[in-house]
């Protein structure tokens, strides 16, 4: 079975200091992992996901994560933030292939407030 | 090309009420996935569909929800005799194909059970 644990339900950065949101997954397969970010009452927007090849993938909106099989982990980092960084933040896993059929396995989330 | 529509957005039923909540797939994807947040926490898998087949229900209550995404129209989710427990935020997904690096998340349908 998989499990993604985001370490910090809460965040809280000054603009313009470094965002760094914790994600460790644990997968019995070679796993996917996803960004998403869900602004206040509205869905899920994937910032960037990690499936072969380079282990830092870039995403949107300057954001960039480091698959870390060692670790386990999938950081989520941004140099600096930006107030309209706020937002809730979730670390997903996949299987790659086998009976999984595609779906998420999802953390609880972090919600990043940046303030002035 | 549109993205994943659901319907309604928001949806206020009694309790012992029914609750339909429907996903429209983008164009030309044939699976869907429903997800649920409950308040404070993360999304959890419901159910996994193709056109007219559900593949994978492991994460649905046993009693009282079910869900289908019949040959034409959208998928539906429907929760019958809604309870408090109930209010959450339900979303789907859409793939053209079972690979969750493909998919793409709906707004979501608030439910709110009063």
């Amino acid at each position: 079975a998989q499990s993604v644990t985001q370490l910090g339900s809460h965040v809280s950065v000054s603009e313009g200091a470094l965002v760094l949101l914790r994600c460790n997954y644990s997968s019995s397969v070679p796993p996917y992992l996803f960004w998403y970010v869900q602004y206040p009452n509205q869905g899920l927007q994937l910032l960037l996901k990690y499936t072969t090849g380079a282990t830092l993938v870039k995403g949107i909106n300057g954001f960039e994560a480091e698959f870390k099989k060692s670790e386990t982990s999938f950081h989520l980092t941004k140099p600096s933030a930006h107030m309209s960084d706020a937002a809730e933040y979730f670390c997903a896993v996949s299987d790659t292939g086998g009976t999984s059929y595609g779906k998420l396995t999802f953390g609880q989330g972090t919600i990043l407030t940046v303030h002035p | 090309n549109a993205g994943v529509m659901q319907n309604p957005r928001h949806l206020v039923r009694r309790r012992g009420q029914e609750a339909r909540l429907r996903c429209s797939p983008m164009k030309g994807h044939s699976h869907v996935y429903w997800y649920r947040q409950l308040p404070e926490e993360g999304l959890k898998f419901m159910v996994y569909l193709q056109k007219e087949n559900i593949i994978d229900e492991s994460g649905m209550p046993k009693e009282r929800f079910s869900a289908e995404f019949p040959k034409e129209g959208p998928s539906i989710l429907r929760i019958q005799q809604v309870v408090r427990g109930d209010s959450a935020a339900y979303f789907c997904a859409s793939s053209p194909r079972e690979l969750a690096t493909e998919a793409f998340f709906g707004q979501g349908t608030r439910l709110t059970v009063v």
